[in-house]
């Protein structure tokens, strides 16, 4: 099946530094990818959808500019959260559609902020 | 605006059946998936229902009914393994981009 691969798998940062996450479809191209938070014991939200080419779609109440996304492949798109804080800390999910079928998530990205 | 609510949790023994109910309210409906999420780990589709109807696959099965913006997801058989989270969601729009229910955690019991 489809892979989707996320890195890193867990990174721990202080309050105010930049975190780059990547979202990389392993054997398919993604003209659009999707990233999602989620916190402890909670429902996953979708935060933007990353377009290949152009700029990305952020959800109602997101801040695009602290949440960077940049698409710069069919194949990957990448996530910065910049000046991060530890309300930021969160789970974050990426996903990627194949034409006609079903999404495929990568396996997350555990972010805490100290 | 788009809901999908949920039972928050669910106890069952093994061996049993259990079902899982979803009902959402959407702006569009373009078909009503299920996700399993252990904990730590990414989401695993499960099902997909565009029509009402009955699909089943292995011991999972999910139903829909449009009318009545509701559907369901059913565990026969239940195994340890089963204890995990459980989403609904649909799709917000023709961009492939999912809405999540608010989640069923199952615990299943020996």
């Amino acid at each position: 099946g489809a892979v989707v691969s996320q890195h890193p798998s867990r990174v721990i940062c202080k309050s105010g530094t930049s975190v780059k996450i990547e979202c990389r479809s392993l054997d398919f191209q993604a003209t659009t990818m999707f990233w999602y938070r989620q916190f402890p014991k909670k429902s996953l939200m979708l935060m933007a959808t990353s377009n290949e080419g152009s700029k990305a779609t952020y959800e109602q109440g997101v801040e695009k500019d602290k949440f960077l996304i940049n698409h710069a492949s069919l194949t990957l798109s990448t996530l910065t959260v910049t000046s991060a804080h530890p309300e930021d800390s969160s789970f974050y999910i990426c996903s990627a559609p194949r034409a006609g079928d079903e999404q495929f998530f990568g396996p997350g990205t555990r972010l805490t902020v100290l | 605006g788009q809901s999908l609510e949920q039972p928050s949790e669910v106890t069952a023994v093994e061996g049993a059946i259990v079902q899982i109910n979803c009902t959402y309210q959407t702006s569009g409906f373009y078909g009503l998936s299920w996700y399993q999420q252990h904990d730590g780990g990414a989401p695993t589709f499960l099902s997909y229902n565009a029509l009402d109807g009955l699909e089943e696959t292995g011991r999972f099965s999910s139903f829909l009914s449009r009318s009545d913006s509701y559907g369901y997801l059913l565990l026969q058989e239940l195994q340890m393994k089963d204890s995990a989270s459980y989403f609904c969601a649909v799709k917000g729009g023709a961009t492939n981009k999912l809405i999540f229910g608010t989640g069923t955690l199952l615990a299943v019991q020996p």
